[in-house]
């Protein structure tokens, strides 16, 4: 049963550089999140999708881009990485509006 | 817009004292609300969370929080806390939709 999981754990990378975190889960849940947690700043969501080739817009999109082609996978790519995108970032589905969250365990990123 | 004030960024505690975790959330309708716990280098897991039926909620590892709208409150309590209680804890608001807004967190330092 892996549940929900996020690879790399770890990416250091270069200003101006593409990156993707990927996110992946095995429960079919219909809806995935990405949230990016910064100290005193709690969690902010990025991007959402209710649905395969359905996604949205959070509270911090700008720097991101989403696709969900498939429903357990959801990746987040940083199109030019900048210093300000250092942050531990987090993927998290749910099976229904308002149901539970659960998160992977977090993709550490340092961006140089 | 909802948000999600948590009182006091760290709190510490002495092994087998009350913990007296603080939330207040600010929202026009009625609110779900969660707690989320955060151990080290790990992603958050739910702790509990209220969706308008008893407004006493009990969770996992001994924790309850209680819903006060007259207080717009949903403050985290565990009567003796233990030394596994140590990690960052979360309260989050969900109002209507199913997207969360978090609190910055509170960090729980359990004193042997």
């Amino acid at each position: 049963d892996a549940g929900i999981t996020q690879s790399p754990r770890y990416k250091i990378t270069e200003t101006g550089r593409q990156v993707t975190l990927m996110c992946h889960q095995t429960w079919s849940h219909s809806y995935m999140f990405w949230y990016r947690q910064d100290l005193g700043h709690g969690l902010r969501l990025i991007y959402y999708s209710a649905a395969a080739d359905i996604t949205d817009k959070g509270e911090v999109p700008d720097g991101y881009v989403v696709s969900r082609s498939k429903t357990e996978n959801f990746p987040l790519t940083l199109e030019s990485a900048t210093r300000s995108q250092t942050s531990v970032y987090f993927c998290a589905s749910s099976g229904g509006a308002w149901e539970t969250q659960y998160f992977g365990p977090g993709t550490r990123l340092l961006v140089l | 817009a909802q948000s999600v004030t948590q009182l006091g960024s760290h709190v510490s505690v002495s092994e087998g004292a009350l913990v007296l975790l603080r939330c207040n959330y600010s929202s026009s309708v009625p609110p779900y609300l969660f707690w989320y716990v955060q151990y080290p280098n790990q992603g958050l897991q739910l702790l509990l969370k209220y969706t308008s039926a008893a407004t006493l909620v009990k969770g996992i590892n001994g924790f309850e929080a209680e819903f006060k709208k007259s207080e717009t409150s949903f403050h985290l309590t565990k009567p003796s806390a233990h030394m596994s209680d140590a990690a960052e804890y979360f309260c989050a608001v969900s109002v209507g939709d199913y997207k969360l807004s978090f609190g910055a967190g509170t960090t729980v330092t359990v004193r042997a």
